[in-house]
């Protein structure tokens, strides 16, 4: 997979949008960016994913930026069930995908 | 929605026994996956299945093994379970884009 980074932690009042951001500088042409996230004890959540264009679901949208080395991941009202650890995945084979550390986001009262 | 379900959320098994997890999805997908998590490593792929049959290594294969007999149902085996296979086991399945993860099967090998 394409090296990603991303902050270790972050944290979000809630109400607030949340924004995560994920650098992958060493993306190819074809290569997409899929977000997971991880509630406690539980399995990762397929959250959205995109190849160079602006993606927004009913979960989240997904910024990257023109030469596609970053994107960010934006919560717009967040929640406290919106406090996870969120996984920012470049997989270099076709569904296989390499979890990081990823971010832990806390969203506060 | 799309369902995976894994037979048990925890289990305890005896070093050398061989242990068998279960992973059933109800969506038809193609493509389904092992992973093992534990804190610090993240995920890690132990093995995955593309079709019926079909199986390839993942990135930590070893001491594993797969069984893939029909679409929705792909079984994880521990030959003789080790201590060091105490792990958090996930099961997913996928048709194209997004892999749609189980609840997890929490494996404590004594």
């Amino acid at each position: 997979d394409a090296k990603t980074t991303q902050p270790t932690s972050m944290d979000c009042a809630e109400g607030r949008a949340a924004n995560l951001p994920c650098n992958h500088s060493t993306i190819s042409g074809n290569e997409y960016v899929y977000w997971y996230r991880q509630i406690h004890s539980q399995g990762p959540q397929y959250i959205i994913h995109g190849l160079k264009n602006n993606e927004t679901n009913e979960m989240a949208s997904l910024i990257i930026t023109e030469d596609r080395k970053s994107s960010t991941l934006i919560l717009p009202h967040a929640t406290l069930r919106d406090t996870a650890v969120y996984y920012c995945i470049v997989p270099r084979s076709f569904q296989k995908l390499v979890f990081g550390t990823g971010t832990r986001l806390l969203v506060s009262p | 929605d799309v369902k995976v379900t894994q037979s048990s959320r925890y289990l305890v098994k005896r070093t050398g026994e061989k242990v068998f997890l279960e992973c059933v999805q109800d969506m038809d997908h193609e493509n389904m996956f092992w992973y093992r998590q534990d804190p610090g490593l993240g995920l890690r792929l132990i093995y995955f299945s593309y079709d019926v049959k079909m199986k390839e290594k993942g990135d930590i294969p070893e001491g594993y093994s797969v069984s893939r007999e029909k679409k929705e149902r792909f079984s994880l085996i521990l030959e003789s379970a080790s201590t060091n296979q105490t792990s958090m086991y996930l099961c997913a399945s996928s048709l194209r884009a997004g892999q749609f993860f189980g609840p997890g099967t929490r494996l404590t090998v004594l």
